[in-house]
């Protein structure tokens, strides 16, 4: 039982170049959830998918995609990588309606 | 949208003593309330939760108060250890349907041994 499962662990970006982090959970869960986290910001929502075949903004989305492939897995895409975006990206799902996260192992990226 | 305000950003505690850590919510409608502990360079995990028909949850050595009039809630932690020692977020976010979180900016818990 993997739970929450993301790729890459690590990534290094030059400024300008594109990149999709994956994220595929096995709990049958309805819901799933990018996040970014970053020093004395807490966590902070990019996307999320209510369910299969719907995506909604969260609080920073400006230079993010997100794509719901199916229930399993909801990936996230840089266009054109910004060092801002320097960060480390946490993916979670949640069963619909109740429950708390479960958690990636987070997607740590630099971008230079 | 929801703002989750929590307090203090660090904290030091002596160990086996007990540690508080509190957190304030704006919208009146969140009924659901985790707490997540992220040990170094480690995934947030889950540690106990607290929905708004409850006042108090206690598992162990940790504990959850939720004061819906006042909007406030709290995580105790009694007889701390070393392995204690993480960043604890608070949440709030209203269920069914599905769930949105929003997090407080989280807490640096250290126990000196």
């Amino acid at each position: 039982n993997a739970g929450v499962t993301q790729t890459p662990k690590f990534q290094v970006l030059k400024t300008g170049q594109s990149m999709t982090l994956q994220c595929a959970q096995d709990m049958n869960h309805n819901s799933m959830y990018w996040y970014r986290q970053d020093p004395g910001m807490g966590l902070r929502l990019i996307y999320y998918s209510a369910s299969e075949g719907t995506t909604d903004k969260g609080e920073v989305p400006n230079g993010y995609n997100v794509s719901r492939l199916n229930k399993r897995e909801f990936s996230l895409r840089l266009e054109s990588a910004a060092p801002s975006q320097t960060s480390v990206y946490f993916c979670a799902s949640s069963e619909s309606g109740d429950g708390g996260y479960t958690f990636g192992s987070g997607t740590r990226l630099t971008v230079v | 949208g929801e703002n989750v305000e929590q307090h203090p950003s660090t904290l030091s505690v002596q160990e086996g003593d007990s540690a508080v850590i509190k957190c304030t919510y704006s919208d009146s409608a969140s009924n659901y309330f985790p707490w997540y502990k992220q040990e170094l360079g480690k995934r947030p995990q889950l540690i106990i939760d607290i929905r708004s028909n409850v006042g108090e949850k206690k598992d162990q050595r940790i504990a959850v108060t939720l004061n819906k009039t006042a909007k406030h809630f709290s995580l105790h932690i009694t007889e701390t250890q070393p392995e204690d020692s993480a960043v604890y977020f608070c949440a709030a976010s209203k269920t069914g349907g599905y769930q949105k979180v929003t997090f407080g900016i989280g807490t640096k818990l250290q126990v000196i041994p």
